[in-house]
């Protein structure tokens, strides 16, 4: 089936360590984007990728970092700079060519992130 | 810079009620409109997508309509039943790549 694979979905660091969060997607969608969710807010976007190895700074990048090696994956690196990493963490996807389905947004399950 | 507002943020009916559930943005020059669910510590299911030349969308007990004039939508969910209940977001697309979400609404249906 289709979708969007997130892992791992539970995630624990200590305070200094990096992250890796993996996302990948088997739509063969074009665009990528990383959001972080916090209790009682809106998502809030990190970084997207509308073509492989292009990405840009969302409204929250700093402390994060991505790569777009590939048109399927969308990793997110969360690192020691990021002052408060303890959210959930959804990535997601959309076509951009012409078509029915131009600009629906599709998600993956989700990461959740614990600093301890 | 565009704000997205859903009021309000948490709501709770009988089952069999019909739901009404309310988006505001104040930036009326979007492309679409796209409303949501999302489980307890799931991703977000996409459940309607309105572009910004239709009024309204429709699917099984779902309907969402569009006023991009007053920068208003509502989603509309007929015969609400316990499986119904979960947070419902709505977002606007006013970019290529950005989406405004707004911080949900939670709906109870009661048994």
């Amino acid at each position: 089936d289709g979708g969007i694979t997130q892992s791992p979905k539970y995630l624990f660091r200590k305070e200094g360590q990096n992250v890796t969060l993996s996302c990948e997607q088997n739509l063969n969608h074009d665009a990528m984007y990383w959001y972080r969710q916090d209790p009682g807010q809106g998502l809030r976007l990190i970084y997207y990728s509308q073509i492989v190895n292009d990405f840009q700074k969302g409204d929250i990048a700093e402390g994060y970092s991505v790569s777009r090696e590939k048109k399927e994956s969308f990793p997110l690196t969360v690192t020691s700079a990021q002052k408060n990493p303890t959210a959930f963490y959804l990535c997601a996807s959309r076509p951009l060519k012409a078509g029915a389905n131009t600009g629906e947004l599709f998600f993956g399950e989700g990461s959740r992130l614990t600093v301890l | 810079k565009q704000e997205v507002t859903q009021i309000p943020a948490a709501l709770s009916v009988p089952e069999g009620e019909n739901l009404v559930l309310n988006c505001s943005f104040t930036d009326s020059a979007i492309y679409n409109l796209q409303w949501f669910r999302q489980d307890p510590g799931k991703g977000l299911t996409s459940l309607l997508l309105i572009q910004s030349s239709q009024r309204e969308q429709t699917s099984g007990r779902l309907n969402a309509s569009l006023d991009k004039s007053s920068g208003r939508s509502t989603l509309y969910i007929a015969a609400s039943q316990p499986g119904d209940s979960a947070t419902y977001l709505c977002a606007v697309r006013d970019g290529d790549y950005k989406l405004s979400f707004g911080a949900g609404t939670t709906v109870t249906v009661r048994a």
